[in-house]
Formats: C-alpha cells, sequence, structure tokens
C-alpha cells in the first residue's frame, strides 16, 4: 500500500477563519478524491480531480491537484461550524482503494 | 437507486468469540466491494476488497477474513476476536474505478 501523507492531522480554528490541508504522496496518481468524514458515519465524497493543476470549487471549498499529480490541497474559505469532520484523500484508479491519514478539523462557532 | 445495507450498528464481543459482519448492495451488478476499519480518532484502513464473486484480495495480515458468497453480498469475519479487533467497521462499494465510493453506516465493534 503506498503512503498518502495528509497534513496538519489536527485542525482547530475559529469560525469565519482560512484553512488549507494537504494531502502528499511520492507517487503519481491518475486521480485523486477528497471525502469528509463525520462523527459515526461514513465518508462522503466531496470531489474528484483528474488532471494536473486542475482546480475545483465547492461553494467555499477549493480543491487543487498538484500538477505532477503527486499531491493536492483543499482550501476552506471562511470556515462554518458544519465543515467540521475528518477530511480524507484517496487515489483513484487501482482496484485497492486506501485512504490517506487524514485531517480532524474542528471549527469553533 | 443504489443502497448499501450493514448490520449490526454496533456489537459488543468477548475476546476469543467469532464475528460476521454482513454488507448487502442493491440496484448495481458486479459492484467492486470493500471492508474498512477505523480506529477511535484514525483514519481507514483498507482490509479486503473484492471485485468479484468468491474474488478476494486481503491488505492486511491479521486475523479477519472476507468472503463474498453473492454479487452483492460482502462478509467480514472473524474466528477468535483480539482486543486490537475493537473499532468502526465501513462497508463500501463502488462500480467504476474512478466512481465515489459509496458507504454503510458502519458497525461499531467493541471487544471486551
Amino acid at each position: 500500500t503506498q503512503l498518502l501523507e495528509q497534513s496538519p492531522q489536527f485542525l482547530s480554528i475559529q469560525e469565519g477563519e482560512n484553512l488549507t490541508v494537504y494531502c502528499n504522496s511520492s507517487s503519481v496518481f491518475s486521480s485523486l478524491q477528497w471525502y469528509r468524514q463525520e462523527p459515526g458515519e461514513g465518508p462522503v465524497l466531496l470531489v474528484t480531480v483528474v488532471t494536473g493543476g486542475e482546480v475545483k470549487k465547492l461553494k467555499r471549498l477549493t480543491f487543487q491537484f498538484g500538477d505532477a499529480r503527486k499531491d493536492s490541497s483543499l482550501h476552506i474559505t471562511a470556515a462554518q461550524p458544519g465543515d467540521t469532520g475528518l477530511y480524507l484523500c484517496a487515489p483513484t484508479g487501482a482496484n485497492n482503494l486506501f485512504f490517506g491519514t487524514g485531517t480532524r478539523l474542528t471549527v469553533i462557532p | 437507486s443504489q443502497t448499501i445495507h450493514q448490520w449490526p450498528a454496533t456489537l459488543v464481543q468477548p475476546v476469543g468469540s467469532p464475528l460476521s459482519l454482513e454488507c448487502t448492495v442493491e440496484g448495481t451488478s458486479n459492484p467492486n466491494l470493500y471492508w474498512y476499519r477505523q480506529a477511535a480518532g484514525r483514519g481507514l484502513q483498507l482490509l479486503f476488497y473484492s471485485v468479484g464473486i468468491g474474488q478476494i484480495s486481503s491488505e492486511v495480515p491479521q486475523n479477519l477474513s472476507a468472503s463474498r458468497p453473492q454479487d452483492r453480498q460482502f462478509i467480514l469475519s472473524s474466528k477468535k476476536l483480539l482486543l486490537s479487533d475493537s473499532g468502526f467497521y465501513l462497508c463500501a462499494w463502488t462500480d467504476r474505478l474512478r466512481s465515489p465510493l459509496h458507504f454503510g453506516n458502519g458497525t461499531r465493534l467493541t471487544v471486551t
């Protein structure tokens, strides 16, 4: 299994602040997915990025896939308590779908 | 529409007892099926995946096993549970390599 490091591991911020979390690997991926998991539930897909350098926006969330397709970032603008959760990245293109180490985000009202 | 059912939702089992968790998918054919485990406060660890009936790939050596007796049924088993088997077990499916993973609601297993 390839290693997919996410940073930071934990992040606690005040409502209204901006933040960026990262997903890094030494391997090249054909595409990458971002999921968010809330306590006691399964992860839910947020976005799939496919092309190197691609930027996708989902309301206040901006996802970027690195030019070399080895890394990705998620930027949240004006975080809200509803953004609280575990953010996971996962490469696609193979049957063994593994996840990154995760970033646990807490947004304090 | 497709749905995934996973049960039971919670389970408390003594050390050394057997385990059977079941997952079924409706509304799709020949899905890829997955079992993940999540320790408290941690990320998801891929345990097993299956691309077809009777085809099981194991990612982590352990005392767990998986079976796929029918196209849309995936079972996670153990003959003798260990304390370290405690965690949140999630079943998931996808129908194409770049499609989303759809997760069940999970089973919280506590081994005492």
